[in-house]
C-alpha cells in the first residue's frame, strides 16, 4: 500500500492564482481530512469528509474548497491564492471506527507570492 | 474552541537522557493521540490513549492518559539521536469528527 499520497510536494504561487492541491489514499478509509501547518505551529483543520460526496467544514476553511467524488481521493482547492495561505498542507485519512487514528501524507508546501 | 497547551515548546537534550512533556487543556477530552513529525514529512502516530489513567508503552515511548481528562503526559527513556523531531499530542471530545493539535515540542538530541 501507498498509503496516502499528496502531488505535488511544492509550489510556488503567485497572489490571486489558482490550484488544486491533489491527495489520495489506498487503504479504503471513509474519512479525509486537509490541514495546514504554519511555520512552529500546530495542525488546523481545513476541511474533512465522512465519505464519498459529503465534507464539512473545518477551523480554517476561508479561501479554500474540497470535493469528494470518490473514497480514494480529497482534492482541495485554491482559488484565489493569497500570501496568508502560505503554508504546509498534510491530508490524512482514518477508518469510521477508529477515526481518531488519522494516517498523514507526506505534504505540500506551498508559498504565494 | 478547544485549544492543547503543549510544554515544552522545545527541549535540547543529551543522547541517553529521558525526556518528558505534557500536554494539558481546559477542557475534556476522551482520547488522546501523540504523533511525532520528522523534518519534512507528515506526523506519524506513535501511542494513542482511550481510558481516563490508561498508561501505554511503545519501544522507549510511554504515554499517560491523565485522571482528570484534561492533560496527557509523554515520556521517551534513554532518548538517540533519531528521536529529533517535533511532537504533537492531540484530542479527541467526541462531539465532531475532528482532532484538535497542540503546538508541538521540537526535540533536539546532541550525539
Amino acid at each position: 500500500n501507498a498509503g496516502v499520497t499528496q502531488t505535488p510536494k511544492f509550489r510556488i504561487l503567485k497572489i490571486g492564482q489558482s490550484m488544486t492541491l491533489q491527495c489520495a489514499q489506498d487503504m479504503n478509509h471513509n474519512y479525509m481530512y486537509w490541514y495546514r501547518q504554519d511555520p512552529g505551529m500546530g495542525l488546523k483543520l481545513i476541511y474533512y469528509s465522512v465519505g464519498a460526496g459529503i465534507t464539512d467544514k473545518g477551523e480554517v476553511p476561508n479561501g479554500y474548497n474540497v470535493s469528494r467524488s470518490t473514497t480514494e481521493d480529497f482534492p482541495l482547492r485554491l482559488e484565489l491564492a493569497a500570501p496568508s495561505q502560505t503554508s504546509v498542507y498534510f491530508c490524512a485519512s482514518s477508518y469510521r471506527e477508529s477515526l481518531n487514528e488519522q494516517f498523514f501524507g507526506p505534504g505540500t508546501r506551498l508559498t504565494v507570492l | 474552541g478547544q485549544q492543547l497547551n503543549q510544554s515544552p515548546q522545545s527541549m535540547f537534550i543529551q543522547e541517553g537522557e529521558d525526556v518528558s512533556m505534557n500536554c494539558t487543556s481546559s477542557s475534556i477530552f476522551n482520547t488522546w493521540l501523540w504523533y511525532k513529525q520528522d523534518p519534512g514529512e507528515g506526523p506519524v502516530l506513535l501511542i494513542a490513549l482511550y481510558k481516563a489513567g490508561e498508561l501505554t508503552s511503545n519501544g522507549r515511548l510511554t504515554a499517560q492518559f491523565g485522571i482528570t481528562r484534561k492533560d496527557s503526559f509523554l515520556n521517551i527513556s534513554a532518548s538517540i539521536p533519531s528521536d529529533v523531531g517535533i511532537y504533537f499530542c492531540a484530542g479527541h471530545a467526541n462531539a465532531g469528527n475532528m482532532l484538535t493539535f497542540g503546538g508541538g515540542t521540537r526535540l533536539m538530541v546532541k550525539p
